[in-house]
């Protein structure tokens, strides 16, 4: 069974810094990779979808690398704005079907 | 872009009753669905996949009596909480994948909310 661990689990930040949240995976056999928004109870919004012969992809102030080999990925948010407060979830899918989440990293950005 | 829908958004209702919520994509089809489950400050579980034309499967612990699905088109899966109690109380979201997509993009409804009393 595929485990995805994300950290930090919560992180605050004045507005304007560049931040990198992390998540890794424990079995590197993935088809893909995506990031995505939540905000308080609402559903998701994707953010980035990195294909697992990719290295990375690009979204406005959003950049999103893949290491395979090492189980891990990072979401890149340049010039932070306290619109981006949200909490970001990646998810893995495993045995091309199923999707597992990470737990989350809460990030709240300060004006 | 792909758009997935779930009605109702919310719901409260009494502990012993059945409560259905549906998942729609609304632009594509979608052979599989998946259903999550979010508890307050954690993450989305996954509970099932749901298959059209033949029997959801379930993941460890969850059990298929309790959280019917029904993958009746292509377009539309329903999960059923049946004899809702309160520590059915969560978030519940919906993902359709697109049959023609060889992304394997998952695209996630809005979620409901179950409230049970």
């Amino acid at each position: 069974k595929q485990e995805v661990t994300q950290i930090p689990a919560a992180l605050s930040v004045p507005e304007g810094e560049n931040l990198v949240l992390n998540c890794s995976f424990t079995d590197s056999a993935i088809y893909n990779l995506q990031w995505f928004r939540q905000d308080p109870g609402k559903g998701l919004t994707s953010l980035l979808l990195i294909q697992s012969s990719q290295r990375e992809q690009t979204s406005g102030r959003l950049n999103a690398s893949l290491d395979k080999s090492s189980g891990r990925s990072t979401l890149y948010i340049a010039a932070s704005q306290p619109g981006d407060s949200a909490t970001y979830l990646c998810a893995v899918p495993y045995n091309f079907n199923k999707f597992y989440f990470g737990s989350g990293t809460k990030l709240n950005v300060k004006p | 872009g792909a758009v997935v829908s779930q009605h109702p958004s919310w719901v409260i209702c009494k502990s012993g009753t059945s409560v259905k919520i549906e998942c729609r994509s609304l632009d594509f089809q979608a052979t599989t669905m998946f259903w999550y489950r979010q508890f307050p400050k954690q993450s989305l579980m996954l509970m099932a996949t749901s298959n059209e034309g033949s029997k959801a499967t379930y993941e460890q612990g969850v059990e298929k009596d309790k959280f019917l699905i029904n993958h009746a088109s292509l377009t539309l899966s329903t999960l059923t909480v049946t004899s809702a109690h309160p520590e059915d109380s969560s978030f519940y979201i919906c993902s359709a994948r697109d049959l023609e997509s060889s992304y394997n993009e998952q695209f996630f409804g809005p979620g409901t909310r179950l409230t049970v009393l």
